[in-house]
């Protein structure tokens, strides 16, 4: 079965101190991993998209890593600032096609920054 | 451009009552796709339109829910007879045809079935 697990669930740090959020998946076969910013109340927006042949990929502030080997994703923001406060969902992509083309959803990280 | 856009924003209604979700898609995106956050869990996937056509709808929980597309344009969503265990948010999607098929979400209803 096909499962997208992110860690940890919630999350509370200072404005201007850095954070790194987990996700592990058993999605198979492989096709693409995105990471979504949803603010409260708006849909997610997407932050980026790893491919099976990238090991990181950068958008501002947040890094993001693949390790398709391990099936591991993170998402390093950096110098966090207050508008960073929202759920941080991983969403992957997989090749066998299904509902929504393929994708299974995180239940996401929620990050509260603090002043 | 306009993003995807959902209508109504919130919606209180009571068990056994009808609700109809309506989303309107980014213009030119072919691909229309219905998903539903219950409280605690992850983001669920309900069906995709391409164009006016069920693609799969595979993620319908049961035939209380109807989903149209009329036209391949705007979508709605129907629950009739609501339960109390349809609350929860129901996100709107679209894309267009791309080897990266991103999907662009809209802000989501939020439904409660008191």
């Amino acid at each position: 079965k096909n499962q997208v697990e992110q860690s940890p669930q919630s999350l509370i740090i200072l404005e201007g101190k850095n954070c790194t959020l987990q996700c592990n998946y058993t999605v198979s076969p492989f096709s693409n991993l995105r990471w979504y910013k949803q603010d409260t109340g708006r849909g997610p927006v997407s932050l980026t998209i790893m491919t099976f042949s990238e090991n990181t990929k950068s958008n501002g502030r947040y890094t993001a890593t693949l390790d398709a080997d391990t099936k591991q994703s993170s998402l390093h923001i950096t110098a966090s600032q207050l508008s960073d406060s929202a759920s941080y969902i991983c969403v992957v992509r997989g090749n066998s096609g299904g509902g929504a083309d393929g994708l299974t959803f995180g239940k996401g990280t929620h990050l509260i920054i603090q002043p | 451009e306009a993003g995807v856009t959902q209508f109504p924003s919130h919606s209180v209604i009571e068990k056994g009552q009808t609700v109809t979700l309506r989303c309107d898609p980014i213009s030119g995106h072919d691909n229309l796709y219905w998903y539903r956050r219950v409280m605690g869990k992850e983001i669920k996937f309900l069906l995709h339109f391409v164009k006016e056509s069920k693609q799969d709808e595979s993620g319908m929980p049961n035939n209380r829910f109807l989903a149209e597309r009329t036209g391949g344009t705007y979508s709605t969503l129907k629950v009739q007879p609501a339960e109390l265990e349809d609350s929860g948010v129901y996100f709107c999607a679209s894309s267009q045809a791309s080897i990266y098929n991103e999907q662009f979400f809209g802000p989501g209803t939020r439904l409660t079935v008191l």
